[in-house]
């Protein structure tokens, strides 16, 4: 089935970078652009980028440039998100998930979503 | 402070209908077909529930309909179920700055 497969949850350090790699089986991994998108504890939904895993190409959110980086793996069918300079306002469950569009277009409506990674960045 | 602005709760009984409210802007709801709807259940991945203001995906019961005038969007669910009761977000596409905005999410209680 269409999945997408998230890794466990991490503690951080002030400072530090986290990576998180997101899995996706059952489909064709370039057919669809990847989003990310995260949610601090109690709070609502954040976007934080898309990559195109065909091309690698990115899209950052202003607020988000300079520190995030998404890249995929076609060989694996990984995409990743590496957040760096990381705060306790980062702590969030991080989620992948797939744009609703087959080939090179967008809905920006998220229909195959990972489990979450839940990122505690703490002293 | 959220893009979009939808009401903090809404509440139903069984078998009745409520609509949820997601207000921007020009640049961003009243301009582009591109509003989406999610629901959420505590500590689940939040889950598609309309896309392109109106369109269901495969699966999600007809129950659930989008609809838009203008700078909002509606989210409207009939015949309200106790598996309804979740947190429900709605987002689009936005020129301005970000390309995705949510907005600050809709506590739906089934009484």
């Amino acid at each position: 089935q269409v999945q997408l497969v998230q890794s466990g949850a991490e503690v951080k350090k002030p400072g530090a970078s986290v990576k998180i790699p997101c899995k996706a089986s059952g489909y064709t991994f370039t057919s669809y652009y990847m989003h990310w998108v995260r949610q601090a504890p109690g709070q609502g939904l954040e976007w934080m980028g898309i990559i195109n895993p065909s091309g690698g190409s990115t899209n950052y959110p202003q607020k988000f440039q300079g520190r995030v980086t998404m890249t995929r793996d076609t060989s694996t069918s990984t995409v990743y998100l590496e957040l760096s300079g990381l705060s306790t306002e980062d702590t969030a469950v991080y989620y992948c998930a797939r744009d609703n569009c087959d080939g090179d277009c967008f809905t920006y409506g998220f229909d195959i979503w990972g489990q979450g990674t839940m990122v505690t960045v703490s002293s | 402070q959220s893009a979009l602005t939808q009401p903090a709760s809404v509440s139903g009984s069984p078998g009745q209908s409520i609509t949820i409210s997601c207000t921007g802007t020009s640049s961003d709801v009243g301009g582009y077909n591109y509003v989406s709807w999610y629901q959420q259940h505590p500590g689940k991945a939040p889950k598609l529930m309309i896309y392109d203001v109106s369109n269901r995906p495969s699966g999600v019961s007809n129950r659930f309909s989008g609809s838009k005038s203008g700078n909002t969007a509606s989210l409207t669910i009939s015949g309200l179920q106790a598996e309804d009761e979740a947190d429900y977000y709605c987002s689009s596409y936005t020129s301005i700055s970000t390309l995705v905005v949510f907005g600050g999410g809709t506590k739906l209680t089934v009484l």
